[in-house]
């Protein structure tokens, strides 16, 4: 399975913008991206995900290199709410999630 | 219903106990999932159900043993389970066939084993 590297911790303060990277140098072009995060004590919510083209939600924006072998997950306006750990996943053909690392994401007041 | 909804929240349970966790979906999904997560630690995957037929068993100890008596339902049986088998143990399901869609978590069971 393709790996993907992300910092392990971040920092934002409040109300400012969190670009927050993830390099996926051995992404196959039928692996979709991923991002999830966690909230402490619960499970891993779904953020976002794309293929080739910039996506864009209610929660984040997903910038994909055109290369895809990196890619972006921006939170336009960070809250104390936004401070989580973020996974970014690549999930192919098979049915599976394998997680990195992911970035803990620190949101100063 | 957009919900996976797991039970126990908590457990303990002794060594030599047997309990089950239990994992329920009503969003149609026939995939289901077992993960392990370790505090600060990313999510491990332990199996995979699809269309109530375990796909995946990656390599988990026998003491943990699946079951998915119909579409909407997963438990995880536990016996003789060790101290280093306390974790937080997520349920998640998806749609399998085709499509990019991700995943839907529960919040978990948080399990100490004593």
């Amino acid at each position: 399975d393709a790996k993907t590297t992300q910092p392990n911790s971040m920092e934002s303060n409040e109300e400012e913008p969190v670009h927050l990277p993830c390099n996926h140098s051995t992404i196959s072009g039928t692996d979709y991206i991923h991002w999830y995060r966690q909230l402490p004590s619960q499970g891993p919510e779904y953020v976002i995900h794309g293929l080739t083209s910039n996506v864009n939600n209610r929660m984040a924006s997903l910038a994909i290199a055109e290369d895809r072998k990196s890619s972006t997950l921006i939170l336009h306006r960070a809250t104390l709410r936004d401070a989580a750990v973020y996974y970014c996943i690549l999930r192919g053909t098979g049915n599976q999630f394998y997680f990195g690392t992911g970035t803990s994401l620190t949101v100063i007041p | 219903d957009t919900e996976v909804t797991q039970t126990p929240k908590h457990l303990v349970m002794g060594m030599t106990n047997k309990k089950s966790l239990k994992c329920e979906q009503h969003m149609g999904h026939r995939a289901m999932y077992w993960y392990k997560q370790k505090a600060k630690k990313p999510p491990e995957l332990m199996f995979v159900y699809s269309y109530e037929k375990l796909s995946i068993n990656e390599s988990v100890p026998s003491r943990f043993s699946p079951e998915c008596p119909n579409s909407s339902l997963l438990n995880l049986h536990l016996h003789a389970l060790q101290p280093e088998d306390s974790a937080l143990y997520l349920c998640a399901s998806r749609r399998p066939t085709g499509g990019s869609g991700g995943y839907t978590f529960g919040s978990g069971t948080r399990l100490t084993v004593v």
